[in-house]
């Protein structure tokens, strides 16, 4: 198994421009999520599904739009990059057994770049 | 107020000594604790994963939870240049359903 993967690894978008960041997973996992990772903030969430079809805001939704056609796949797209949208991009997946959520598996991480 | 309250450190200690890492959380709903270790440039991966409260070991790290105070350690023994990274706690509930909240990351570093 792969787990999660991400792409690109890095990026470098000028203010303005769009761009989807590509996330995939091959755990069958349920769960999908995206977080953005900067220094002194810890990890917050921007958007997550609970299944395909199925997408809701997390706690920094605002310039991001998701959507999950698939099990596997669950891309995270930039409508109008800004420099406040410079981070480090984190995917994850995971399950759940008996109604009960277990933990998460993150990709390796995209590294965005807003000039 | 943040839900999940971490010091971000850095934390410096030698060799062989006991680090002692601390999160405390103000949502009674959170039953499940985990305990993420991210090493420099890479993802987080699950370090310990404990329900309620108690302590949990598992080799040279201890996992403790008080639910009555609200407050999540975790202790690294015998710490080795190996776990110098960033420990984030991340309480949840049973239907966190992919939403984990997460504390900002206490940086550790061990020097030979």
């Amino acid at each position: 198994n792969a787990g999660v993967t991400q792409t690109p690894k890095f990026q470098v978008l000028k203010t303005g421009q769009s761009m989807t960041l590509q996330c995939a997973q091959d755990m069958n996992h349920e769960y999908m999520s995206w977080y953005r990772q900067d220094p002194g903030m810890g990890l917050r969430l921007i958007h997550y599904s609970v299944g395909a079809g199925i997408t809701d805001q997390g706690e920094v939704p605002n310039g991001y739009n998701v959507s999950r056609s698939t099990t596997e796949d669950f891309p995270l797209r930039l409508l109008s990059a800004a420099p406040s949208q410079t981070s480090v991009y984190f995917c994850a997946s995971s399950y759940s057994r008996d109604r009960v959520s277990y933990e998460q598996y993150f990709g390796p991480g995209t590294r965005l770049t807003v000039t | 107020q943040k839900e999940v309250e971490q010091d971000p450190g850095p934390l410096s200690v030698p060799e062989g000594a006991i680090v002692s890492l601390n999160c405390t959380y103000s949502n009674s709903a959170f039953q499940y604790f985990m305990w993420y270790r991210q090493y420099s440039r890479k993802g987080p991966e699950l370090l310990m994963y404990t329900y309620s409260s108690g302590n949990k070991e598992d080799g040279r790290f201890t996992a403790q939870v008080d639910k009555s105070s609200k407050y999540i350690s975790l202790f690294i023994r015998d710490s080795q240049p190996s776990d110098s990274a960033t420990y984030l706690c991340a309480p949840s509930t049973p239907d966190s359903w992919g939403k984990l909240q997460f504390g900002a990351g206490t940086q550790v570093v061990v020097t030979p």
